[in-house]
């Protein structure tokens, strides 16, 4: 069975500074896709980076960047120099990659609260 | 804009009623989800389907049922609403091209008196 964990149920950061949510997950599957997702008070989801579990760099999408480091079965967020639009829920998501089985497991979410 | 759209935003039933939550997608995905979030407890998958009239129960599907008729529409019933159900519902649709992530709707915030 997949599972992802976020450790952090709150994380507090000052404007401009950059910040790390953790997120470990646990597969016996040898392909796999690992996605963030962000939530504002709004309630939408936003896609915001992915890393193939064969990928050899870590993917980085603008201020976004994944920090993977498959042995150790981690796949933290670094966002650099956040925003106040920053502040939003934030979820680790793994998908299992190939076959009929498409589903996308969670984890419970970091709360990011942006300080001025 | 590719879009994921659900019908209410908010709504408000009964313990015992029979409740519709709908959901169209126009991006022609395969693959179209069901998942209920609740604070503390992030999303937790319902169903979902890979196509049309198929579909598979997830972590959740006890007080649930579903029906994709449609490739772009795929519904999530509550066959007889319970207090415990009151929940927000988010529905998401993606393709088979593993890297694309999924894409959600708005959501609906369902409370159940």
């Amino acid at each position: 069975a997949q599972k992802i964990t976020q450790t952090q149920p709150g994380m507090f950061v000052q404007e401009k500074e950059a910040v790390t949510l953790d997120c470990t997950y646990d597969t016996s599957d040898q392909s796999y896709g690992l996605f963030w997702y962000k939530q504002p008070s709004s309630g939408e989801m936003i896609f915001l980076i992915y890393q193939g579990s064969y990928d050899e760099q870590n993917a980085t999408e603008g201020r976004y960047s994944l920090n993977f480091q498959k042995a150790r079965k981690s796949a933290n967020l670094v966002i650099s120099a956040s925003q106040l639009g920053d502040s939003a829920m934030y979820f680790c998501a793994m998908r299992k990659r190939g076959g009929s089985n498409y589903k996308l497991t969670f984890g419970k979410g970091t709360l990011l609260t942006v300080n001025p | 804009d590719v879009k994921v759209t659900q019908s209410s935003r908010y709504l408000v039933k009964r313990t015992g009623e029979k409740v519709f939550l709908e959901c169209v997608q126009d991006m022609d995905h395969e693959n179209m989800f069901w998942y209920r979030q609740d604070p503390g407890l992030g999303l937790r998958l319902i169903y979902f389907s890979y196509d049309v009239k198929m579909k598979e129960k997830g972590d959740i599907p006890e007080g649930y049922s579903v029906s994709r008729e449609k490739k772009e529409r795929f519904s999530l019933i509550l066959e007889s609403a319970s207090t415990n159900q009151t929940s927000m519902y988010l529905c998401a649709s993606s393709s088979d091209v593993p890297h694309y992530g999924y894409t959600f709707g708005s959501g609906t915030r369902l409370t159940v008196v």
